[in-house]
């Protein structure tokens, strides 16, 4: 059974370095990795995406190891309007999210 | 924010009765999917469109039907409500010529079956 797993909450302050980690078994070649923000009330966004390796953006990062059953997404010295649910996503012949991690940003 | 609109935004209804849902899109975009959205579950797939008339079943699609009659509407219908699928409803459109085929979300429709 494919399943992508992701931890529930993550807590952090201003300026700091956050890494969130999706675990996604049984991935399939064809699969990519794509990491959604979410606000309340108001529809996932779009962060960044990617196969393997490591792909960086103006907002994000996102690491895939060789064997790719993980992925990390690394957002920089976040600020306080970092404060959402961040959802990973393997795209491929199925569409399969994790449960969300809700990340808290502090002062 | 890419031209797509959820109506109705809130709607409570009681078991039994048939309830539809519209998601309305500007953007002319191939597909389309509607997902439901539940603590602890994150987003699920319910149904998706990869063109007119081109329907296929999601993850979660029992007692849920779609209907794609024209590009920019895609309707997700609950024949007969249950308490289960009290949920918040999100409709997402993509374009596979995009690099990234990535999805853009409506606001999201609040259902309640009492």
């Amino acid at each position: 059974l494919a399943k992508t797993t992701q931890p529930i909450s993550m807590d952090s302050y201003e300026g700091q370095e956050v890494n969130i980690t999706c675990s996604h078994n049984n991935i399939a070649t064809n699969d990519y990795i794509t990491w959604y923000q979410q606000f309340p009330s108001q529809g996932p966004r779009f962060i960044i995406q990617g196969y393997k390796t490591k792909v960086t953006n103006e907002v994000a990062s996102l690491f895939i190891p060789a064997d790719r059953k993980s992925s990390t997404l690394s957002l920089p010295r976040v600020s306080l309007s970092d404060t959402a649910v961040y959802y990973c996503l393997r795209k491929g012949g199925k569409l399969i999210f994790g449960q969300g991690t809700e990340l808290s940003v502090k002062p | 924010d890419a031209g797509i609109t959820q109506s109705p935004r809130h709607k409570v209804t009681e078991t039994g009765t048939p309830v539809t849902l519209r998601c309305h899109q500007t953007e002319n975009h191939r597909y389309m999917y509607w997902y439901r959205q539940d603590p602890g579950h994150g987003l699920r797939l319910i149904h998706y469109s990869y063109g007119v008339k081109d329907t296929d079943k999601g993850e979660v699609s029992d007692g849920y039907s779609v209907s794609r009659s024209k590009t920019e509407d895609f309707l997700l219908t609950l024949e007969s409500a249950t308490s289960s699928q009290t949920s918040v409803y999100f409709c997402a459109i993509s374009d596979p010529e995009d690099s990234y085929n990535e999805q853009f979300f409506g606001p999201g429709t609040r259902l309640t079956v009492l």
